[in-house]
């Protein structure tokens, strides 16, 4: 069974760095054609597209927000961590991560619960 | 980047009628050289993840009614929902993934029943 879960602060302060982490079972970032991807929702709002790293540690952001965005493979091979520097209130949302095999389906087949992010003072 | 636009924001459609829900992107996101338009559709309900519901823009995921269906090429792309049921409230969302990220979703269209 393929499940994810997203973990990390509640609130963050303005201009500080959000560090997210997914934590995944029941299949190998290291399998050719996974990925994993992280997609925020602001209240209220659509659906964003983060950013994506794949088994072959191939990183893509979102082209507004690249400059404030790292994905990474984390120290534990059924992890993957996102960071976001400077965070603003706009930045408040559900993040979530997800499972992406490209050439299968290519579509976000499984996503965690999301993670609730408030940034305020 | 492909910019994805949905059409209506928002529909409002009775108990066992049809649902429509439009998808335009900014430029083709079919491939010739396997025949697939990469394309996904999600439905997304308050308090839980989205969920996918059909991918190739016509191949449902497994487990998801038949009353879903997808259908369209290129540039143009159609969420069906036949004999519409409470349950399918949601907003519902398309998504590219043509050659390489970032792979954006629309903007959302908002169903009630």
């Amino acid at each position: 069974q393929v499940t994810l879960r997203e973990s990390g602060p509640a609130l963050v302060k303005p201009t500080q760095t959000l560090t997210l982490t997914c934590t995944f079972s029941g299949f190998s970032l290291s399998t050719s054609g996974m990925s994993v991807t992280w997609i925020r929702q602001p209240p209220g709002k659509a659906l964003e597209w983060l950013a994506l790293i794949n088994w072959d540690d191939d990183e893509y952001y979102s082209t507004s927000l690249e400059t404030r965005l790292t994905i990474s493979k984390g120290t534990s091979k059924n992890q993957v961590v996102l960071t976001m520097t400077n965070m603003d209130p706009l930045d408040t949302a559900t993040y979530y991560c997800a499972r992406m095999v490209q050439g299968l389906k290519d579509g976000l087949d499984v996503w965690g619960q999301g993670t609730t992010v408030t940034v305020s003072s | 980047d492909i910019v994805m636009t949905q059409s209506p924001d928002s529909l409002a459609v009775s108990l066992g009628e049809r649902a429509t829900i439009n998808c335009k992107s900014s430029q083709s996101v079919f491939f010739s050289s396997n025949n697939k338009n990469y394309l996904a559709w999600y439905q997304h309900k308050i308090g839980q993840p989205p969920k996918l519901l059909i991918y190739w823009a016509s191949t449902r995921e497994s487990g998801v009614p038949e009353r879903f269906s997808g259908s369209g090429s290129g540039t143009d792309f159609t969420l069906t929902i036949s004999s519409l049921q409470a349950e399918d409230a949601a907003v519902y969302y398309c998504q590219h993934y043509y050659s390489t990220p970032p792979y954006t979703f629309g903007q959302g269209t908002k169903l009630e029943i």
